[in-house]
């Protein structure tokens, strides 16, 4: 167990509808990063938090957006959702920047039917 | 922009057998980290093992070592006297030593069955 936490775990849902995807980092952890695990892309970052702001971003499509808040606790919304967003989205967090190991959670396997 | 290439998208060996995993990168950084993954049927990514460029020593974590060659841009795992639990997908990954910009870029991917 990484001490890494996201949920839900599994989601099922329609294209064209809009999710949000949890993550809880691990306790003193202040960086959470957002990637993307497809078949078509393999892993790919999205975007990277530190402290509540914005510190990096990837390749992330303009319909998903992230924040983190106060507690440290990040979200991933997901919206206009298409067949091609099914993926798993992994959720890691690190303790300071530059070169810190990143701990990840066990991911949101999303299906986009 | 870097890139991480893992040559090799599936390998077999037998169990107790030593196996390498190949990986090789693209960057114009001089300082940067490099990290192997492994990803097991449960998905879970976890951390073998890390090794940073300035460092001339190679990394060892108990039975998995790295051979790192700066030079020529080669970063490759050896998993020593391999057990059956080393089933998994292994990937490459870089990170840029530069604050703010920490993220992992990763290889494609090598899958790796222990054979008993």
């Amino acid at each position: 167990d990484s001490g890494v936490t996201q949920t839900p775990k599994h989601l099922i849902t329609a294209t064209g509808q809009r999710v949000t995807l949890r993550c809880s980092p691990r306790s003193g952890d202040l960086s959470v990063y957002w990637y993307q695990q497809s078949l078509d892309q393999g892993l790919q970052f999205l975007i990277h938090y530190y402290n509540g702001e914005e510190r990096a971003k990837g390749n992330i499509l303009e319909r998903f957006s992230a924040q983190q808040f106060p507690d440290l606790h990040s979200e991933l919304n997901l919206s206009s959702l298409e067949l091609g967003d099914s993926a798993l989205y992994f959720c890691a967090s690190s303790v300071v920047q530059g070169g810190s190991e990143q701990f990840f959670g066990p991911g949101t396997r999303l299906t986009v039917l | 922009a870097q890139t991480v290439t893992q040559s090799q998208p599936e390998m077999s060996v037998q169990e107790a057998e030593t196996v390498t995993l190949s990986c090789t990168y693209d960057t114009s950084e001089s300082n940067y980290y490099l990290f192997w993954y492994k990803q097991p049927p449960s998905r879970q990514m976890i951390l073998v093992i890390r090794q940073e460029a300035y460092k001339q020593q190679n990394a060892t974590e108990n039975r998995f070592s790295v051979n790192f060659q700066k030079a020529a841009k080669s970063f490759s795992l050896k998993i020593s006297d391999s057990q059956l639990g080393d089933t998994a997908m292994y990937f490459c990954a870089f990170m840029k030593q530069y604050f703010g910009n920490e993220k992992l870029t990763f290889g494609t991917g090598t899958r790796l069955t222990i054979i008993p």
